[in-house]
């Protein structure tokens, strides 16, 4: 029963390249989430989709920065012309449907974390 | 809008020493809140949480939280701590009625020394 899978674990840009981060959430979950997390503030909630929809992006930020999950296959997070703010464990996490769960009860990846250079 | 404050950022104890992580949500809402654990390198870890009822929630590996309503507050408690506990706790809170995405706290640090 695997957990919350994503890849890669650890990945390395020049600025100004894309990055493409990829979330398998646990088998029975519709529900992702992406989270950033910078040394010292802690994780900052970026966007949360179900199968084919983004339910809340408000975190996420205007530009260069895309979310999807689409109906097979995992969720991805697109950033487009990385810069070295960029640099930062994402972390993904997966609820199975909210109807029968009752509670937003995450269940998180391992991170992946992109270096830009 | 919902935020989270853990009040502190470094908390330094000595094994088998009793340790409270102090965490305060402000919020007008009924809210369910977390307990999340972050060992080095790795995801976060669900240590407990309070969705309703008793307000004492014992979760994992010894670790317990009190939920206080006028205080706003849900306070992360261990009577005797272990050098592997060693890791980042945060608390996190959620709006049931919304059912929108956990908001975090800045995080702890908790370091244990023999």
């Amino acid at each position: 029963n695997a957990g919350v899978m994503q890849n890669p674990r650890h990945l390395v840009r020049r600025r100004g390249q894309e990055a493409r981060l990829r979330c398998s959430p646990m088998k029975g979950h519709s529900h992702v989430y992406w989270y950033r997390q910078l040394p010292e503030e802690g994780l900052k909630f970026m966007v949360y989709l179900q199968k084919e929809n983004i339910i809340d992006e408000s975190g996420m930020p205007k530009e260069r920065f895309s979310a999807e999950f689409p109906k097979e296959g995992p969720s991805i997070l697109r950033i487009q012309q990385v810069v070295r703010g960029d640099s930062a464990a994402y972390f993904c996490a997966s609820s199975p449907d909210r109807a029968t769960s009752g509670a937003n009860v995450l269940t998180f990846g391992a991170g992946s974390r992109l270096t830009v250079l | 809008a919902q935020s989270v404050t853990q009040l502190d950022s470094q908390v330094p104890v000595f094994e088998e020493a009793p340790v409270e992580l102090r965490c305060n949500y402000s919020s007008s809402v009924s809210v369910y809140l977390f307990w999340y654990v972050q060992y080095p390198n790795q995801g976060l870890q669900l240590l407990l949480k309070y969705l309703s009822g008793s307000t004492l929630v014992k979760g994992i590996n010894g670790f317990e939280a009190e939920f206080n309503k006028s205080q706003t507050s849900f306070h992360l408690r261990k009577p005797s701590v272990h050098i592997s506990d060693t890791a980042e706790y945060f608390c996190a809170v959620s709006d049931p009625s919304v059912g929108t995405a956990l908001i975090f706290g800045k995080g702890t640090t908790l370091s244990v020394s023999s």
